[in-house]
């Protein structure tokens, strides 16, 4: 089956800086997608990565190593409005989006 | 990036009643949107996809009588919730991709519904 592993809840500090590990495995792989949600809204595009590395993006960036299956968020000098659900989501080889249960992230001040 | 707009964004509806609900994409054609579910804490689930001119493609356990999906043109797909019931209460979200396969997908503003 399918299956896109993320943790459930993370807890940061403001100003810090926070990695939130995505593993998958999927029916074949065109890429991979962080979105973030904050509460009651619909998810934001943040990043796609489909080749091997690091990808940045300002404060932003996502990393794709597809031989292990594992994809990471490095979210950098934390904000409070950064406090949202983050959603890693794999593309598999019939084009659909597969997502993850999505990552809560917590800023305390 | 591309607008995708959902209306409404939140509705109250009786217990029998059917509710439907828009998903515009209003600056390119969307030949195919994905409905999703998504319940509290929970990540999103794929309900059905979408096609301009042909029927609803269903996910497994998703009643297609119950959840009436149209989609009768190129930035225009409805999803009319029949019959609803308490159970169906949940926040329904819309996406498109514009043209190629692999883009990002664009969301509408999502749709609180609350039977009661």
């Amino acid at each position: 089956g399918q299956n896109i592993d993320q943790p459930t809840e993370m807890t940061a500090t403001e100003g810090a800086i926070v990695q939130i590990n995505c593993t998958y495995q999927t029916s074949g792989f065109n890429g991979l997608f962080w979105y973030q949600q904050h509460a009651g809204e619909a998810p934001t595009f943040l990043s796609y990565n489909v080749l091997d590395g690091l990808e940045e993006k300002g404060r932003f960036s996502s990393f794709l190593s597809r031989s292990k299956g594992y994809s990471y968020l490095l979210l950098k000098e934390l904000q409070m409005k950064d406090s949202a659900s983050y959603l890693c989501a794999v593309m598999d080889s019939n084009y659909q989006l597969i997502w993850g249960a999505g990552t809560k992230l917590i800023i305390k001040p | 990036g591309a607008v995708v707009s959902q209306h409404p964004s939140w509705v109250i509806c009786k217990s029998g009643t059917s509710v439907k609900i828009e998903c515009r994409s209003l600056d390119f054609q969307a030949t195919t949107m994905f409905w999703y579910r998504q319940f509290p804490k929970q990540s999103l689930m794929l309900m059905a996809t979408s096609n301009e001119g042909s029927k609803a493609t269903y996910e497994q356990g998703v009643e297609k009588d119950k959840f009436l999906i149209n989609h009768a043109s190129l930035t225009l797909s409805t999803l009319t919730v029949t019959s609803a019931h308490p159970e169906d209460s949940s926040f329904y979200i819309c996406s498109a991709r514009d043209g190629d396969l692999i883009t990002e997908a664009f969301f509408g503003q999502g749709t609180r519904l609350t039977v009661v």
